[in-house]
């Protein structure tokens, strides 16, 4: 089923450790995004692609990296996790048609970091 | 600047009763908007845009340019509206600018 998948759904991790917070879609859709969703449940821009080896930084400021090496797979990465890192991480695509009906979300990943 | 303002962090209405979740925006240029919903435990999932005119489970918006607003109206709550509510702005580089959000509960 065309879909946007997004692992783990939940993770608890000690601080300093490397993460990879795992975002893919079946849609073929070029555009991707990465949301942080803090506990007011604000939503911000950290990252965003247009395509293969395109990546953008966003609006709110982050110490995570992406890639887009394929264009169904946009990983997030931590390269050691942090508590103010906690929140909820909400991946998104969109493609030229589609995106004027909006974004497809994908179910998050709520990150602890302990 | 770009920008999404939804004033109103929580509203709480009765079953029956309509509802009203203000959002208003800065843009300069033609704006595209729209409304997303999450319901607790599921995805945040689009509502409705602005460019269709649509009436979705109930809920319209309409967009005024004169008063930069695109509030989202009910005229009678139910039960199972109770989420979070949130307005989106096509940024000048195609990316959504999110309100706050609102928080509906609508109470028996």
């Amino acid at each position: 089923e065309a879909d946007i998948y997004q692992t783990p759904r939940y993770l608890v991790i000690g601080t300093g450790k490397k993460i990879t917070l795992e975002c893919s879609q079946t849609m073929g859709h070029d555009k991707m995004y990465w949301y942080q969703q803090d506990p007011g449940m604000e939503l911000h821009l950290i990252h965003y692609s247009y395509g293969v080896n395109s990546t953008e930084k966003g609006d709110l400021s982050s110490e995570s990296t992406v890639s887009r090496i394929r264009t169904e797979h946009f990983p997030l990465t931590l390269e050691s996790a942090r508590p103010s890192h906690t929140s909820q991480y909400l991946c998104a695509s969109s493609d030229v048609v589609t995106g004027i009906y909006g974004y497809t979300f994908g179910s998050g990943t709520r990150l602890t970091v302990v | 600047a770009q920008r999404v303002t939804q004033p109103e962090k929580l509203l709480s209405v009765f079953k029956g009763a309509p509802v009203e979740l203000k959002c208003n925006y800065s843009y300069s240029g033609s704006p595209e908007l729209f409304w997303y919903v999450q319901y607790s435990r599921q995805r945040l999932q689009l509502l409705l845009r602005h460019i269709s005119r649509e009436s979705i489970k109930g809920f319209t918006a309409d967009l005024n340019k004169g008063e930069t607003s695109f509030h989202l109206k009910k005229p009678f709550a139910q039960e199972e509206d109770s989420a979070m509510y949130y307005c989106a702005l096509r940024g000048s580089q195609g990316n959504l600018i999110f309100g706050k959000g609102t928080k509906l509960s609508v109470k028996p």
